[in-house]
């Protein structure tokens, strides 16, 4: 198994460009959920998605929009990039709410 | 949201236990105690979890105490390795029946030769 595998591992984006992170996980866990990381602090919640076509808002989710189409893939979009939206993003996946989550190995934003 | 507090940071010798408290003062009584680590900038790891019992596993122990207050992660022989952020994490109830964790800034622990 690969587990949770994210890319891309690096990027720069200009101020006001589009992009999607994607998040994929081959254990068939129901549960995906995308966190940021912003320097010597703590992961945030961004959004979170329950199974197939379920998402739902976390803690920051300004910003951002995210689709859950199959039980693999859970992509992150960011419409209209801001230097606050700097930051280290990763993916985790569950088997259930109440499982621990399993991370990826994060995507590296950087928004100028 | 239960909060939780830990130190910054600390240092351990190799090959001695690595205690690491954690103080959830606010915690409910369904919330679990969860701990990971990450390691140098790479995605958290679980190691455990609790609800009021103390565990073991292969990585750690958890002692949480009776009032739930506050746990302790035990690494017993820390090995350079052991070296990271380690984060005290209560695991709080969403909406339809769904969890999500609350980060600390965690305590990086610095294992020394």
């Amino acid at each position: 198994n690969a587990g949770v595998t994210q890319t891309p591992k690096f990027r720069i984006l200009k101020i006001g460009q589009s992009m999607t992170l994607q998040c994929t996980q081959d254990m068939n866990h129901n549960y995906m959920y995308w966190y940021r990381q912003d320097p010597g602090m703590g992961l945030k919640l961004i959004y979170y998605s329950v199974g197939a076509g379920i998402t739902d808002k976390g803690e920051v989710p300004n910003g951002y929009n995210v689709s859950r189409s199959t039980t693999e893939d859970f992509p992150l979009r960011l419409e209209l990039a801001a230097p606050s939206q700097t930051s280290v993003y990763f993916c985790a996946s569950s088997y259930a709410g109440s499982y621990e989550q399993y991370f990826g190995p994060g995507t590296r934003l950087t928004v100028t | 949201d239960a909060k939780t507090t830990q130190p910054p940071s600390m240092d351990c010798a190799e090959g001695r236990a690595a205690n690491l408290p954690c103080n959830h003062s606010t915690i409910s009584g369904n919330e679990y105690v969860y701990w990971y680590r990450q390691i140098h900038s790479q995605g958290p790891q679980y190691i455990i979890h609790g609800l009021k019992n103390n565990e073991t596993n292969e990585m750690a122990s958890l002692i949480i105490t009776e009032d739930r207050k506050s746990s302790t992660l035990i690494l017993p022989h820390a090995t350079l390795r052991d070296t990271a952020v380690y984060y005290c994490i209560v695991r709080a109830e969403g909406t339809s029946g769904t969890y999500k964790y609350i980060f600390g800034t965690g305590t990086r622990l610095k294992v020394l030769a």
